[in-house]
């Protein structure tokens, strides 16, 4: 099994909509995770660091569900901008996910 | 600062040709990596260090060399390229390792015909 695992999508939503990607992870001691936002032909830069159970900034929250082992980021009123590929770490490797495609539809 | 830096932008090579993707970084940060990147794969990890004098192995080491002689560079050697090693290259710093979060260069497209 992926250190992390991640739905390709691609995730087509309309402008407004709320939308969901989960990451699930193998290794059971990871304590930090990460959410990067890479847009088309750019380098991944950092969304949001979880250290404990979640993390949120305006319109993005990321939720850890230990007990499952995934970590989750809720988008709410989607913008076209929000429109890029998210990619998760866990925070005991350099590994990545392969990415969640989101497109928002005006 | 300027944060992680990358040369070239882009380059092309011939099968059996070696050249060298330079990375550095002045943010003073211990570890660096380097990923290499292709259409619906994400970001797998070739090389990584965690500090002057120490590197290692990632996911996809075959076919590159990396030393860190320095804080602040990391090259990523290709020793002798072929077509599988197409692909859009980036190096990350960090500090304090892989707990926290990694600063990207802009990448390097590499094609090799």
């Amino acid at each position: 099994r992926k250190e992390v695992e991640q739905d390709p999508g691609p995730f087509n939503v309309p402008e407004g909509a709320t939308v969901a990607f989960n990451c699930t992870y193998s290794n059971s001691a990871s304590q930090s995770f990460f959410w990067y936002r890479q847009d088309c032909r750019k380098e991944p830069k950092l969304l949001m660091s979880v250290y404990s159970s979640g993390n949120e900034d305006g319109r993005f929250t990321a939720q850890l569900n230990r007990a499952s082992q995934y970590i989750s980021l809720l988008i709410r009123d989607s913008k076209l901008s929000d429109s890029a590929t998210y990619l998760c770490r866990t925070g005991n490797q350099f590994y990545f996910g392969t990415g969640t495609s989101l497109t928002v539809i005006p | 600062n300027a944060g992680v830096t990358q040369t070239p932008k882009f380059q092309v090579l011939k099968t059996g040709q070696s050249m060298t993707l330079q990375c550095a970084q002045d943010m003073n940060h211990e570890y660096m990596s380097w990923y290499r990147q292709d259409p619906g794969m994400g970001l797998r990890l070739i090389h990584y260090s965690v500090g002057a004098g120490i590197t290692d192995q990632g996911e996809v080491p075959n076919g590159y060399n990396v030393s860190r002689s320095t804080t602040e560079d990391f090259p990523l050697r290709l020793l002798s390229a072929a077509p599988s090693q197409t692909s859009v290259y980036f190096c990350a710093s960090s500090y304090q390792g892989n707990s926290r979060e990694q600063y990207f260069g802009p990448g390097t497209r590499l094609t090799v015909t």
